[in-house]
This record gives C-alpha cells, sequence and structure tokens, in this order.
C-alpha cells in the first residue's frame, strides 16, 4: 500500500502568484480531507469531501481558496492569489468506506506527509 | 463551530515516566481518536474510543472517553525517547464522520 501521497513535498511562491497542492489518496477510500496545520492555529479542516462529493467546505480561510475532486483517485488543493499568511503546513488525509466497527479496518484517517508551503 | 482544547500544551518528562494529557470538547462527539505526529510527518493513529466510558490499551498506551461524550485522556506509561512528538486529540461526528482535531500536546522525553 502506497499511502496518501502528496506532491510537492515544499513549495515556495511569491505572494500573488497561484498555488496548487495535489494528493493521491489510498486506492479504495472514499473520503479525503484536506487540514491546514499552523503553529498559531494547530490543524485545521479546510474541506472533505466523500465520494468525490465536497460535505463541508467551512473551514475554507476565504474565496482564494479552492479544493476539486474529479475522480477518486486524486483531488487539488488551489490557492490563488497566495499571501505571507497562508504559509503552513498543508495535509491531505483518507479514510475507507465504514464496514463496521472495527478500528483495525475502518474510521482511520491515513495522513500524507504534507506540503510545507512558504509564501514570500 | 466545534472546539476541542488539549492540556498540556507541552511537556518535560524524564525517561521512565507516565504521562497523562486530556482534551474536552464543546460538543459531543460518538468517536475520540487519538493521533501522533512526529517532526516532518503526518499524523498517525494510536487508538480510537467508540463508546462512551470505554478504556482501551495498545501497549503502554492508554485511552478513555469520557462519560459525558465531551472529554477523552490518553496516559503513557514508562515513557521513552521515542514517545517525543506531538499527541492529538481528534473528535468524529455526524453522519459523514467529520474528524475535528485539537490544539496538540508536544512530548519531550529526557533521556
Amino acid at each position: 500500500d502506497a499511502g496518501v501521497i502528496q506532491s510537492p513535498r515544499h513549495e515556495v511562491t511569491e505572494m500573488g502568484q497561484e498555488v496548487t497542492l495535489r494528493c493521491k489518496p489510498i486506492s479504495g477510500h472514499n473520503s479525503l480531507f484536506w487540514y491546514r496545520q499552523t503553529m498559531m492555529r494547530g490543524l485545521e479542516l479546510l474541506i472533505y469531501f466523500n465520494n468525490n462529493v465536497p460535505i463541508d467546505d467551512s473551514g475554507m480561510p476565504e474565496d482564494r481558496f479552492s479544493a476539486k475532486m474529479p475522480n477518486a483517485s486524486f483531488s487539488t488543493l488551489k490557492i490563488q492569489p497566495s499571501e505571507p499568511r497562508d504559509s503552513a503546513v498543508y495535509f491531505c488525509a483518507s479514510r475507507r468506506p465504514d464496514r463496521g466497527r472495527s478500528w483495525e479496518t475502518n474510521e482511520k484517517l491515513f495522513f500524507g506527509s504534507g506540503t510545507q508551503l512558504s509564501v514570500l | 463551530g466545534q472546539q476541542l482544547n488539549q492540556s498540556p500544551q507541552s511537556m518535560f518528562i524524564q525517561e521512565g515516566e507516565d504521562v497523562s494529557m486530556n482534551c474536552t470538547s464543546s460538543s459531543i462527539f460518538n468517536t475520540w481518536l487519538w493521533y501522533k505526529q512526529d517532526p516532518g510527518e503526518g499524523p498517525v493513529l494510536l487508538i480510537a474510543l467508540y463508546k462512551a466510558g470505554e478504556l482501551t490499551s495498545n501497549g503502554r498506551l492508554t485511552a478513555q472517553f469520557g462519560i459525558t461524550r465531551k472529554d477523552s485522556f490518553l496516559n503513557i506509561s514508562a515513557s521513552i525517547p521515542s514517545d517525543v512528538g506531538i499527541y492529538f486529540c481528534a473528535g468524529q461526528s455526524g453522519g459523514y464522520q467529520k474528524v475535528t482535531f485539537g490544539t496538540g500536546t508536544k512530548l519531550q522525553v529526557i533521556p
């Protein structure tokens, strides 16, 4: 199992530029979550999808942020235009469908290694 | 929105000591999760709790789901240097099982 794959691992960009973060969830997982981690605010849920449909995007900071999941194996988080306060680590996580009450086989959120974003 | 407060924010302990950290919420959750994050990596699940009052162990780790469903604690016994990291609680709720994370407890173990 390859795990959740995020790219790029690090991104340095200038204020005003468009940034696109990518995520490939684990095959067979039907829920996908985007989180942002900062020292000040910890791990914030930005948006999550179930079966490729956005369920809750109330955590998306503002209109500059958008996320898509065109199919079950790919999602993007886009920031346009980027600002220095967007600097953070962005995590993608996925989860398989609920199959029962064993925590070994379901309801387990698997995280990618994150994208460290720096906006100068 | 839902908020999860963890305490303590950080702690330094001597190797071999036991550790206790807790998490409280303004909302009820139907599942509590505890994660550990190593530097430069994503969080990894340690323990999941599904019932109010449930006490679950995983090696040196023990966690409990509070009776009110608004709190949980995690204990680590006989700490070792590799326990260093940030520990997060997370609550899961709603029809689509939204996962909200706590503020984190940074643990440092002194050999």
